[in-house]
């Protein structure tokens, strides 16, 4: 399996704090995901990452943000958590390659009550 | 990218062939076709992909009609664990893919 592991795998919280969750892998791979998946929606990407430093928007990203400070470690954060933000997140990493797989990450389920 | 088209569930004895088609008619000359399963509750397992010939690993084959348009990931032994979502999914070079609401398999014992 893919090193990459979430933190935290489960959290709940109240509408209206910050929430941070993290991706860490020991692959060594350039490229990183958020996805969200809920019930009838599938995975949806919210943000990705081409390499430190450089991110750029997915089709779900609005109240969502993300930082890439080093090759490791990709974080999500909820600047101000809403109920429609509860899901199921999971972090998927990618090797630099045209055709190259995405391994995805155990999942973190966030409540926002 | 281009869209696919799945059936949204389908049935399998335990030990025969699974057989899952997914359409692409809009596929472009540079995309992959990809597939990926998941299991209740985990991450995404990536299965196989291809972009032009047939492609086998130790988990599957990847059949790709020579037009491009369809494609079929076969299981050859199904067993129970089998019984999860396959997503058939096509991307190019922008390393970004979408995933549908693929096909639930159901492996019977």
């Amino acid at each position: 399996d893919a090193g990459i592991t979430q933190s935290p795998r489960h959290k709940v919280t109240e509408t209206g704090t910050p929430v941070t969750l993290r991706c860490h892998q020991t692959e060594n791979h350039r490229y990183m995901y958020w996805y969200r998946q809920d019930p009838g929606h599938g995975l949806r990407l919210i943000h990705y990452s081409y390499g430190v430093k450089d991110t750029d928007k997915g089709e779900v990203s609005d109240g969502y943000s993300v930082s890439r400070s080093k090759t490791e470690d990709f974080l999500l954060t909820l600047e101000s958590a809403t109920s429609s933000q509860t899901s199921v997140y999971f972090c998927a990493i990618r090797e630099l390659g045209l055709a190259s797989e995405q391994y995805f990450g155990p999942g973190t389920r966030l409540t926002v009550t | 990218d281009a869209k696919t088209t799945q059936p949204t569930s389908m049935d399998c004895a335990e030990g025969r062939a699974a057989n899952l088609p997914c359409n692409h008619s809009t596929i472009s000359g540079n995309e992959y076709v990809y597939w990926y399963r998941q299991i209740h509750s985990q991450g995404p397992q990536y299965i196989i992909h291809g972009l032009k010939n047939n492609e086998t690993n130790e988990m599957a084959s990847l059949i790709i009609t020579e037009d491009r348009k369809s494609s079929t990931l076969i299981l050859p032994h199904a067993t129970l664990r089998d019984t999860a979502v396959y997503y058939c999914i096509v991307g190019g070079s922008n390393y970004k893919l979408t995933f549908g609401k693929g096909t639930l398999l159901t492996v019977n014992p």
